[in-house]
């Protein structure tokens, strides 16, 4: 059972936008930076926004964060076969002293 | 160009230990902090442990403190997670990655390797 929450899939046509929340407690997400990470098949994770809402150099601005009390989302636009992924969230929890992340999201690209 | 490549994992019975290592190339290592993270088969990414620039602060997962240490050797560009009282549950492809900040605490994790295969059986 992980720390934080999101939903296991979602899908959505070529070109379309998609949403993946991730919930969580005023000890974790409430509280601190949330981060995302794209995983392709076979692969390491990358890291797709930080401090909430910020891309790292090279990350398309079809990739956005948002964060809102104890919730983050992370937006994806014009979505391609390439994009299809696991996606996770990630912070920290101040009452575990511990990284988390949440189970990771199955995108589809239909 | 950043890179992190982890060895060090393979086949070990429950109940022994195996020490994993990351070599760091194309960043200045004692600049940041470092992190192992998991990935059991299957199931999503679980953070293991961190150690901030200069070895001063460690943490660790509940599920491993006690049984694991993570060090890092500057002059060597090289990070180090030794793990005793090895579990099944332990068994896990283990991440490498870097931190985003000296201090490991509240870092998000900019680069990672490509990961080693700890399997734990009888």
């Amino acid at each position: 059972q992980s720390v934080l929450t999101q939903p296991p899939s979602v899908s959505a046509a070529p070109g379309q936008k998609v949403t993946i929340s991730c919930s969580g407690r005023s000890s974790n997400i409430g509280n601190n930076y949330v981060s995302w990470y794209q995983q392709l098949p076979g692969t390491a994770p990358k890291l797709l926004i930080y401090d909430n809402n910020k891309r790292p150099s090279g990350i398309p601005d079809r990739f956005s964060g948002s964060k809102s009390g104890t919730s983050a989302t992370l937006g994806i636009t014009g979505l391609q076969t390439g994009d299809e992924a696991d996606y996770y969230c990630g912070t920290w929890d101040s009452s575990l002293s511990a990284g988390v992340f949440g189970g990771g999201t199955k995108l589809t690209v239909l | 160009e950043v890179q992190l490549v982890e060895s060090g994992g393979g086949l070990v019975q429950p109940g022994r230990s195996l020490k994993l290592s990351c070599a760091a190339s194309g960043f200045t290592f004692d600049n940041y902090a470092m992190h192992w993270v998991r990935q059991a088969p299957g199931k999503g990414l679980e953070w293991v442990s961190g150690i901030s620039w200069d070895s001063a602060i460690t943490g660790f997962a509940d599920s491993v403190k006690g049984r694991f240490t993570i060090s890092r050797d500057n002059a060597k560009n090289s990070l180090y997670l030794q793990m005793n009282s090895l579990r099944v549950e332990d068994m896990a492809l283990y991440f490498c990655a870097r931190g985003s900040s000296s201090y490991y605490y509240l870092d998000y994790f900019d680069y990672w390797g490509q990961g080693t295969l700890v399997t734990v059986s009888s």
